[in-house]
């Protein structure tokens, strides 16, 4: 079954840091471009960033662009994200998604909620 | 940026009717738009992909169409587990975008 499963959510300070992780499951990830995609409460959901399958290309959304950072262990198949210089904006659910760059979002996470509040 | 703009916001309907969303892109994104229903707690689940074809297991009354600018998601008996939220998406250019979504509620 293929399966992606995010962890490493919480609550952090503005102006803190979080590394959220996306381990997948069920193919093979290394094939496969991967985002990460969010979604503040109550409202719709936001592309972040993407990955290439061999980890060799990104591009991010300006939004997050400078403060995110987005890498793969294709080793270990998992997906990261690397959030710094947080701010109460950035408090959303966090999924990650298989695909999205010459193909749509086809499976996603569950998500992991991300809070920043003092 | 291509702007996705959802019509309408909210649509109140009874099971077993017919059921039609837009989806207006602010440039042409050619066939690349994307459907997406997400229920409440959820994570979004693929429809439709390339505006008209269905994604695996997706009920045959589920069907999307249009083309540049214009498209359309049609559920053609709604079902009570086809109330939900309802984006699309587009992949012709970068940042990937969404619309903001219609909301299909029971009637």
């Amino acid at each position: 079954e293929v399966q992606l499963l995010e962890s490493g959510g919480g609550l952090v300070q503005p102006g803190g840091s979080l590394r959220l992780s996306c381990a997948a499951s069920g193919f093979t990830f290394s094939n496969y471009a991967m985002s990460w995609v969010r979604q503040a409460p109550g409202k719709g959901l936001e592309w972040l960033s993407i990955i290439s399958g061999s980890g060799g290309s990104t591009n991010s959304a300006d939004s997050v662009k400078g403060r995110f950072t987005i890498s793969r262990d294709n080793s270990k198949n998992t997906l990261y994200l690397q959030m710094n210089s947080l701010g109460a904006e950035d408090t959303a659910v966090y999924y990650c998604a298989k695909g999205g760059w010459s193909s749509v979002f086809d499976i996603w996470g569950q998500g992991t909620m991300v809070t920043v509040s003092s | 940026e291509i702007v996705l703009t959802q019509s309408p916001a909210t649509l109140s309907l009874s099971p077993g009717e017919r059921a039609t969303l837009s989806c207006r892109a602010s440039r042409s994104v050619s066939s690349y738009l994307a459907w997406y229903q997400q229920k409440p707690g959820q994570a979004p689940r693929l429809l439709i992909y390339d505006a008209s074809n269905r994604a695996t297991g997706i009920p045959a009354r589920f069907s999307g169409s249009g083309s540049g600018t214009d498209f359309t998601l049609t559920i053609s008996s709604l079902e009570p587990e086809d109330f939900a939220v309802y984006y699309c998406q587009q992949r012709s250019d970068w940042p990937r975008t969404f619309g903001q979504g219609t909301k299909l509620q029971i009637k």
